[in-house]
């Protein structure tokens, strides 16, 4: 199975700040099969970015991401009071599709 | 709208059995693959088993193989996780996921809201 490492696992942060989130495999995936998913406490996670850079419709433009190989970034350029939530990395190259294990993003 | 709306779950002691289904509107449902995601309380995402548009493709995750069965209605646009033989640690959000391509692929573009399975005596 292709493990997925994030870090850090929590960020505290303020309104304003660039954030980044990185997101190791255990083994290379090529970058179409690389996703981050947003979820708010008592949510379903939300479809954020795809294929490693490419935003999902809807998404603002403030988020970003990039990689290949095995190391992945997620970036947020100016944080939302609405950016406050915890974020997956997630491949999807092979099953078991598998999951980081979250990053928390909350309020400095 | 599109929506994918998961039937209740429920509390269910260890060794029991409970089925889960999930009704798809507002899309093309035997287009799209589809799986089935847990997160046990105040853990991250587990990715359980996916089903191709056709049906005739399925994958588990090794923690529930043999035990969950994944199927598909697509004359009603309906989801099922049939789950044996239950244990404690399969307490969790179950959610059910839209995946964007029909043989599968694991981008998951559209979420239900989840539903609690509680497994205890």
């Amino acid at each position: 199975d292709i493990q997925m490492t994030q870090s850090p696992s929590s960020l505290p942060a303020s309104v304003g700040d660039r954030v980044t989130i990185t997101c190791r495999a255990s083994q290379t995936i090529l970058s179409n099969y690389l996703n981050w998913y947003q979820q708010k406490p008592g949510k379903a996670p939300k479809l954020l970015i795809y294929a490693a850079s490419v935003l999902q419709s809807g998404v603002p433009s403030r988020f970003s991401g990039s990689g290949s190989g095995t190391d992945f970034t997620l970036t947020i350029s100016s944080l939302q009071s609405e950016d406050f939530a915890t974020y997956y990395c997630q491949q999807s190259y092979t099953t078991p599709y598998t999951f980081g294990q979250g990053t928390k993003l909350d309020i400095k | 709208e599109v929506q994918l709306l998961e039937s209740a779950g429920g509390l269910v002691q260890p060794g029991g059995s409970l089925r889960l289904s999930c009704a798809a509107s507002g899309f093309t449902f035997s287009r799209n693959a589809m799986s089935w995601v847990r997160q046990a309380p105040g853990k991250g995402l587990e990715w359980v088993s996916m089903i191709s548009g056709t049906g005739d493709t399925t994958h588990y995750a090794d923690s529930v193989k043999g035990r969950f069965t994944i199927s598909r209605d697509n004359s009603e646009n309906t989801l099922y996780l049939q789950m044996n033989s239950l244990r404690v640690e399969d307490t969790a959000v179950y959610y059910c996921v839209k995946d964007r391509y029909g043989v599968g692929g694991g981008l998951f573009d559209l979420w239900g809201q989840g539903t609690l399975v509680s497994v205890s005596s």
